[in-house]
């Protein structure tokens, strides 16, 4: 089975620490995604990359980054927190396949539940 | 609006009851439609997914429909039970940029009452 692990399930942090968070899947995929998931606001795209070095911005892409230096690492980054970061992250991937992620099934991470204080 | 749109937010059955989650989506080119199921603690994981040259399909007691003409898909869980209780998320994809991306529903919460 394909794993995603993402490395922290609960971070508290301070407005204005930088954060990091990790993700690592095992089964070569190609494509790797960052989502926010909020209370009604469903799962939201921060950043997307299909491609190790590759990366596109999501809906949402304002006060993070990412990084992808090697193919089964996707690393979620806030430059500054602020507390309307507080949330739950996931980490997803998928195989390459056309419409990069669009055209087929997404293997999700556990989430990562940050806290910004 | 919003690329996906999903109905209803919640949801609340009997135990044995059948239960109906609906989403309309806007990208008519629109081909692949999963639907995830969040279990408290847990990630999203795909339950059932149906590809826009079938309009139905099933396995066991959850099925999927989808009328492309309408742009709209429905997941169908009969014989509800109390482990079936989750938020349920619909996808469907959505260009941004030079790339298509799936894109979800907010999502509904499913509450089975033994």
């Amino acid at each position: 089975d394909v794993k995603v692990t993402q490395s922290s399930r609960y971070l508290v942090k301070r407005t204005g620490e930088k954060v990091f968070l990790e993700c690592v899947q095992d089964m070569d995929h190609e494509n790797m995604f960052w989502y926010r998931q909020d209370p009604g606001l469903g799962l939201r795209l921060i950043y997307f990359s299909y491609d190790v070095k590759m990366k596109e911005k999501g809906d949402i892409p304002e006060g993070y980054s990412v990084s992808r230096e090697k193919k089964e690492r996707f690393s979620l980054i806030l430059e500054s927190a602020s507390t309307n970061q507080t949330s739950m992250y996931l980490c997803a991937s998928s195989p390459e396949g056309q419409g990069r992620g669009a055209n087929e099934k997404l293997f999700f991470g556990s989430g990562t539940q940050l806290s910004v204080l | 609006g919003e690329n996906v749109e999903q109905h209803p937010s919640t949801l609340s059955v009997q135990e044995g009851d059948s239960a109906v989650i609906k989403c309309t989506y806007s990208d008519s080119a629109s081909n692949y439609f999963p639907w995830y199921k969040q279990e408290l603690g847990k990630g999203p994981q795909l339950i059932i997914d149906i590809r826009s040259n079938v309009g139905e399909k099933k396995d066991q007691r959850i099925a999927v429909t989808l009328n492309k003409t309408a742009k709209h898909f429905s997941l169908h869980i009969t014989e509800t039970q109390p482990e079936d209780s989750a938020v349920y998320f619909c996808a469907a994809r959505k260009r941004t940029g030079g790339s298509y991306i799936p894109t979800f529903g907010r999502g509904t919460s499913l509450i089975v009452h033994p």
